[in-house]
């Protein structure tokens, strides 16, 4: 079975550096992606890591871990319009499971 | 820009009638996928197609079908709409190779009264 867990809100102010965990308990693992969505929006591509360590992108930073099933998105220097779910999703002989989902709140 | 559509928004549907949902992309990709967002339980897939006219059941494809006459369209049917079938529906595809991130269409909010 596939079992995905993420915090289900997080509040953060702006300027500031926000972790969003994600520990997933798979069949199989072929990579983790995450995604952000913003409110009546589609999911849009954040990153994907497959391999163990830090991926850096801009302000946004993902790290993997496989040996503990655990990831996690890293938001420097946040903005307002980062306010958004972020979706972590574990990819398993060509599909993608979905957690729950963790809606972030950035305030001034 | 990779672009996925889909036919509607927003569709208002009666108990029983049946249903299609339409999912157009237009950046040439194998996979297609069709999910269901509901609030507390995320995304879940529905049905995915590899290729044409191949499909694959998904985690809950019960009450649902799908068709892929053309690699680029990927249509969800719902043959007797329910009130538990209410939810927004997302398509998405994916390129076949080794690119896997999915881009996904603006989603369709389907009530069913």
């Amino acid at each position: 079975g596939q079992n995905i867990d993420q915090p289900t809100e997080m509040t953060a102010t702006e300027g500031a550096i926000v972790q969003i965990n994600c520990t997933y308990q798979t069949s199989g693992f072929n990579g983790l992606f995450w995604y952000q969505q913003h409110a009546g929006e589609a999911p849009t591509f954040l990153s994907y890591n497959v391999l163990d360590g830090l991926e850096e992108k801009g302000r946004f930073s993902s790290f993997l871990s496989r040996s503990k099933g655990y990831s996690y998105l890293l938001l420097k220097e946040l903005q307002m319009k980062d306010s958004a779910s972020y979706l972590c999703a574990v990819l398993n002989a060509g599909k993608s499971t979905f957690g729950d989902g963790t809606t972030l709140t950035v305030k001034p | 820009d990779v672009k996925v559509t889909q036919s509607s928004r927003y569709l208002v549907k009666r108990t029983g009638e049946k249903v299609f949902l339409e999912c157009v992309q237009d950046m040439d990709h194998e996979n297609m996928f069709w999910y269901r967002q509901d609030p507390g339980l995320g995304l879940r897939l529905i049905y995915f197609s590899y290729d044409v006219k191949m499909k694959e059941k998904g985690d809950i494809p019960e009450g649902y079908s799908v068709s892929r006459e053309k690699k680029e369209r990927f249509s969800l049917i719902l043959e007797s709409a329910s009130t538990n079938q209410t939810s927004m529906y997302l398509c998405a595809s994916r390129n076949g190779g080794g690119a896997y991130e999915q881009y996904f269409g603006p989603g369709t909010r389907l009530t069913v009264t």
